[in-house]
């Protein structure tokens, strides 16, 4: 199974919105509603973001919404901060009964 | 408050073999899944393998199958990855994650990561 596709970087300045896509296949994001997004700091472990394509953990900002169409699902985030630089990874389930993620993207905050 | 702590970091020899551990606590080791997920230096996120303590049911990533094995031990809460015979690309951070619950497909609780060095 190949990775999920995503833009390797975005940016954006400080109260801007921007989204990165995740492309995969029938086999996986589009075949279930198991999308899932993590983020992930220089030297940390990643951490959830958004879980069943659109829904977010407790304690994440509600400035970070997921949704999917198709094979595409996308991470939006609102009034960019300068804490949200970052990683950020897409994940799916897959029909193989395992996971696959995208490449990631990084965000910079101009 | 369910912790997943990690076995430190292990610097070793093409061609040796190595086993780093997850250990879980806070919750029924044998009820979840816990993953594996590698990350070569400066790349990206990339599934290995999962099993289920409760009965050792295990699936991996093609690109993993038959290089690793994960494995898992109850009575210590701990689940294990390891290598046969390491490679120079075998050097990565490996983490161990947790779904929230039996059924979700998502993962809420990591470990800090062990670094594997692998070097002659």
């Amino acid at each position: 199974q190949s990775a999920l596709t995503q833009p390797a970087s975005v940016s954006g300045s400080p109260g801007q919105s921007i989204t990165i896509s995740c492309t995969g296949t029938s086999s996986d994001v589009g075949g279930y509603n198991y999308v899932s997004w993590y983020q992930q700091h220089p030297g940390k472990a990643p951490k959830l973001m958004i879980y069943e394509v659109s829904n977010r953990p407790s304690g994440v900002s509600n400035r970070f919404s997921g949704s999917k169409s198709g094979n595409t699902a996308s991470l939006t985030i609102s009034g960019l901060q300068a804490e949200d630089e970052a990683d950020y990874y897409c994940s799916s389930y897959t029909s193989s009964s395992t996971w696959v993620f995208g490449g990631g993207t990084k965000l910079t905050v101009l | 408050e369910v912790q997943l702590v990690q076995s430190g970091a292990e610097v070793k020899k093409p061609g040796e073999s190595l086993k780093i551990s997850c250990k879980g606590s806070g919750y029924s080791f044998t009820s979840y899944w816990i993953g594996w997920v590698r990350q070569m230096p400066g790349k990206g996120l990339e599934w290995m393998g999962i099993i289920y303590p409760g009965d050792s049911d295990t699936r991996y990533s093609p690109s993993f199958q038959g290089q690793v094995t994960i494995s898992g031990d109850k009575s210590i809460s701990t689940a294990y990855l390891q290598w046969s015979s390491l490679k120079a690309s075998d050097t990565a951070m490996y983490y161990c994650a947790r779904p929230r619950y039996y059924g979700a497909y998502y993962f809420d609780y990591w470990g800090q990561g062990t670094l594997v060095t692998v070097s002659s």
